[in-house]
């Protein structure tokens, strides 16, 4: 079993529409929960970062950590061609700590 | 003003060719980290330098040897390649390796190996 899991999709979406994209995690140490966009042929950028549970919003995204179900979200409000892209979720715990990625959702926003 | 940059951007090699990949960073972050994507994207660690200092070196066949002449360069070079090693390598730094919310990533270097 990987430590994250994510369902690599893809999904494809109509334009506004509001789009949810999920991991889960099995390491119970994870502190850090991070969503990263990547867009074709670019590197991964950072998105979303929450630390514990709780949620945390940014104009149109809303990530959600709740760290008793060991479940990661993310919703995107009003989605945009702009938004198509791989959406990685990471998890990391305390110390010299590396991120590990789920596989990876990939998203497609139709006009 | 690229925070990270890789070099090259595309590499094809044939097998069996030892090759290095380069990776700088202008961000004064104190860490460094080498990842590799498959070609079902996923991200996974291979290295990561603290200081010039090795501090996390995952299970990677020995072919892989990372070298971190100051904290703003790390790179990597890997001999007797194979087609397996085929990918895109991520070069990522953040500010404090104990804290995991600001790492910056290269936009990577494509390997092929034929």
């Amino acid at each position: 079993q990987k430590e994250v899991e994510q369902d690599p999709g893809p999904l494809s979406v109509p334009e506004g529409a509001i789009v949810s994209l999920n991991c889960t995690y099995s390491n119970s140490a994870f502190q850090y929960f991070m969503w990263y966009r990547q867009y074709s042929r670019k590197g991964p950028e950072l998105l979303m970062y929450t630390y514990s549970s709780g949620n945390k919003e940014d104009g149109r995204f809303t990530a959600q950590v709740d760290k008793s179900s060991k479940y990661i979200s993310l919703f995107i409000r009003d989605s945009q061609p702009s938004d198509s892209a791989t959406y990685l979720c990471a998890s990391a715990s305390g110390g010299y700590n590396k991120l590990i990625f789920g596989a990876g959702t990939r998203l497609a926003v139709h006009p | 003003d690229t925070a990270v940059s890789q070099t090259p951007k595309y590499l094809v090699t044939q097998m069996g060719n030892d090759k290095s990949i380069k990776c700088e960073q202008n961000l004064g972050h104190d860490t460094m980290y080498w990842y590799k994507q498959d070609s079902k994207k996923f991200l996974k660690i291979m290295f990561s330098y603290n200081n010039k200092e090795l501090i996390i070196n995952e299970t990677v066949p020995n072919r892989f040897s990372p070298k971190s002449p100051d904290k703003a360069h790390l790179n990597l070079h890997i001999n007797s390649l194979e087609l397996g090693d085929s990918a895109v390598y991520f070069c990522a730094s953040s500010q404090d390796g104990a804290r995991a919310d600001g790492y910056t990533f290269g936009s990577g270097t494509r390997l092929t190996v034929v």
